[in-house]
């Protein structure tokens, strides 16, 4: 266990509402993560941090941005929801043990954009 | 971008059959390693296999990395009820990201 918690875990809202996604890590990890998880296409990174205000695209980071002020906190927004946003997004951290970095998961926030 | 292609998509055994997953690259990995994903829940790491060729056995599973570290298995011996999940292979990308697999929809049925 990693400390690591994510909210809301599920959220419904409209086309076009802003939404903010929150990842809270109790470690003091210096890399965080935002994946997204669709059928078919496994984890795709979104966007990722490696340290406060240090932060980077992913693979698919249109339609998303995303804030760290603070170690312990990671923000994933989308400004403006679509539909095809619509996924389970996972925040993850990353340990390094001698020459391998391994990712730990929060349980997932369940996103639905009618 | 290395990419990681895993094969099946998905599986669906009885309770005690034998069983093997692929994961394949045309890239060169320094290591691979494999997460399993139960639903509603976040993956969580099995293995990592860095050396060409290595095996690793955890109890029923057995991993395996490619002489050439462009390709991975994990095969299960007398699956169980409780292996069902998604298994997700995943190989380092620049700096300290992950690259991840499709994913194998693994059900093993009583």
């Amino acid at each position: 266990d990693a400390g690591i918690t994510q909210s809301p875990r599920h959220k419904v809202t409209e086309t076009g509402t802003p939404v903010t996604l929150r990842c809270h890590q109790t470690e003091n990890h210096r890399y965080m993560y935002w994946y997204r998880q669709d059928p078919g296409h496994g984890l795709r990174l979104i966007h990722y941090s490696y340290g406060v205000k240090d932060t980077d695209k992913g693979e698919v980071s249109d339609g998303y941005s995303v804030s760290r002020s603070k170690t312990e906190d990671f923000l994933l927004t989308l400004e403006s929801a679509t539909s095809s946003q619509t996924s389970v997004y996972f925040c993850a951290i990353s340990r390094t043990s001698g020459s391998t970095d391994t990712q730990y998961f929060g349980p997932g926030t369940r996103l639905t954009v009618l | 971008t290395q990419l990681l292609e895993q094969s099946p998509q998905f599986l669906s055994i009885q309770e005690g059959e034998n069983l093997t997953v692929y994961c394949n690259s045309s890239s060169v990995f320094s290591s691979l390693q494999w997460y399993r994903q139960e639903p509603g829940e976040g993956p969580v790491l099995l293995v990592t296999v860095v050396t060409g060729g290595e095996v690793k056995k955890l109890k029923r599973l057995t991993f395996q990395f490619g002489d050439a570290r462009k390709d991975s298995s994990l095969h299960i011996t007398a699956a169980q009820p409780g292996d069902t999940g998604l298994y997700l292979c995943a190989g380092p990308n620049a700096g300290n990201m992950l690259t991840f697999g499709g994913g194998t929809r693994l059900m093993v049925k009583p």
